[in-house]
């Protein structure tokens, strides 16, 4: 069963660095994921398209400060130098075989 | 620029139907699948429905298989999801996507949703 597991909370201080982490389940270790980014009352944002290896795209308008990175099953989310803004959640997103599977989201709170 | 504007939300009583529609503009319609995904109050994103650019083919959620019928008309630019035999756990802001050309099917454009309320 495809599945992806989110911590449900992050914490970090303002102008800091924050590494967010989204586990594929057993059997899935090799898929490409999506990260999106959900502000306070807002729809959610695509941020990156991150690969097995590590490679990763970014969507128009995403700052340097969002990086992607890979390690087997992991997929990583790191922000540097955070604003206030960055304050939201964060969703990562993959697939299957006809079935799209989003992780339970991680609140990001700066402080 | 990609925009994906939905409309047909509103305030229903359970068991009734409701289409929604998202108005897409800024990029080749029928090239891209497209998808509905919906969030509830307070709650994670969920996915509910998907179609491919020529409409030939189309997926969905268990827990709207055989009540949801997405559909698209690409000589509008427009996606529809018609749901029928509404329930309270269908209570949510529904988005319409896009999805990523290729083979690589993740969701890189969101609008900005529509909400809908079922409710006696």
């Amino acid at each position: 069963q495809l599945v992806l597991t989110q911590s449900p909370s992050a914490s970090a201080s303002l102008g800091a660095s924050v590494k967010l982490t989204c586990t594929l389940s057993s059997g899935h270790s090799s898929n490409t994921i999506a990260w999106h980014q959900q502000q306070p009352e807002k729809g959610p944002r695509y941020l990156m398209k991150l690969n097995s290896d590590g490679s990763h795209t970014k969507g128009d308008g995403i700052p340097d400060r969002f990086s992607g990175s890979s390690s087997g099953a992991e997929r990583y989310l790191t922000i540097s130098s955070l604003q206030s803004e960055d304050e939201a959640d964060y969703y990562c997103q993959t697939w299957g075989t006809g079935i799209w599977v989003f992780g339970g989201g991680t609140k990001l709170t700066v402080l | 620029e990609v925009q994906l504007l939905e409309s047909g939300g509103g305030l229903v009583q359970p068991g009734v139907s409701l289409r929604l529609s998202c108005a897409a503009s800024g990029f080749i319609f029928s090239t891209y699948a497209m998808n509905w995904v919906r969030q509830a109050p307070g709650k994670g994103l969920e996915w509910v429905s998907a179609i491919s650019g020529s409409g030939g083919s189309t997926f969905y959620a268990d827990s709207v298989k055989g009540r949801f019928t997405i559909s698209r008309d690409n000589s509008k630019n427009t996606l529809y999801l018609e749901m029928n035999n509404l329930g309270a756990e269908d209570t949510a802001l529904y988005y319409c996507v896009r999805q990523y050309s290729g083979s690589y099917r993740i969701f890189d454009y969101w609008g900005q949703g529509t909400l809908v309320t079922v409710s006696s």
